[in-house]
């Protein structure tokens, strides 16, 4: 399968702790983004990182890449409650033909308690 | 901030019967995409759009999916003949111009379709 696969599923945390999400991915990317569901609404972008970029930050957010063992993370420093939601990695693969098709991984569900 | 919106956000249909879903995407945006969410399962990818014609599409996305751009406004996704597999939420999808591949894509809230 060419997708995404986070860990863990689910992840249930206290406020102001820290979150880490990881993703793995089969073959060579042209980039990998990852966005956030709230309960029964869509997918929200959080941050795209490129195939020529190892870390990239973004508010509270941090999200590496290792390119050569085809994984990502993203860390959440500081959870709020409001944080709770299913997080996705996204990839899009390095093929010129696609105008960017997402592959999703199964996600992780994080609870964060006030 | 501009939104992508979806038109219904629930639609129930019974088996067999033709269902249209619609967008709007952002207005300055030039890609467009359906995809797919079943319960529980992963967000799978249906088809892109660009410059009036299918740039690519899954093999979920066979005789019954059709895809249109009516006006300079809506992008709607038909599906001619439900069946109860088809029951899932539909979320429409847009991107701008530059840098094809490498722009988030903005999603719209979903339309959950129920097929009976």
């Amino acid at each position: 399968s060419q997708q995404g696969e986070e860990d863990p599923q689910a992840l249930s945390i206290q406020e102001g702790e820290n979150a880490t999400m990881n993703c793995s991915y089969k073959t060579s990317i042209n980039n990998l983004q990852w966005y956030r569901q709230n309960s029964g609404r869509g997918l929200v972008h959080l941050i795209l990182i490129r195939s020529n970029e190892r870390e990239k930050h973004s508010g509270r957010l941090r999200v590496t890449l290792d390119t050569s063992k085809k994984s990502s993370s993203l860390l959440i420093t500081a959870s709020r409650a409001a944080d709770t939601a299913s997080y996705f990695c996204a990839t899009v693969y390095d093929r010129g033909s696609t105008l960017g098709r997402l592959y999703f991984g199964r996600g992780t569900q994080l609870t964060v308690w006030p | 901030e501009p939104e992508v919106t979806q038109t219904p956000s629930h639609q129930v249909t019974q088996m067999g019967q033709e269902v249209i879903l619609r967008c709007v995407p952002i207005s300055n945006h030039l890609y467009f995409y359906w995809y797919r969410q079943i319960l529980g399962q992963k967000v799978e990818f249906l088809v892109s759009f660009y410059n009036n014609e299918i740039s690519e599409k899954s093999e979920i996305f066979d005789d019954q999916f059709s895809v249109e751009r009516p006006d300079g406004s809506n992008f709607t996704l038909k599906i001619r003949s439900t069946k109860l597999e088809d029951s899932a939420m539909y979320f429409c999808a847009s991107s701008p111009r530059r840098d094809r591949g490498n722009q988030p894509q903005h999603f719209g809230d979903g339309t959950r379709l129920s097929i009976l």
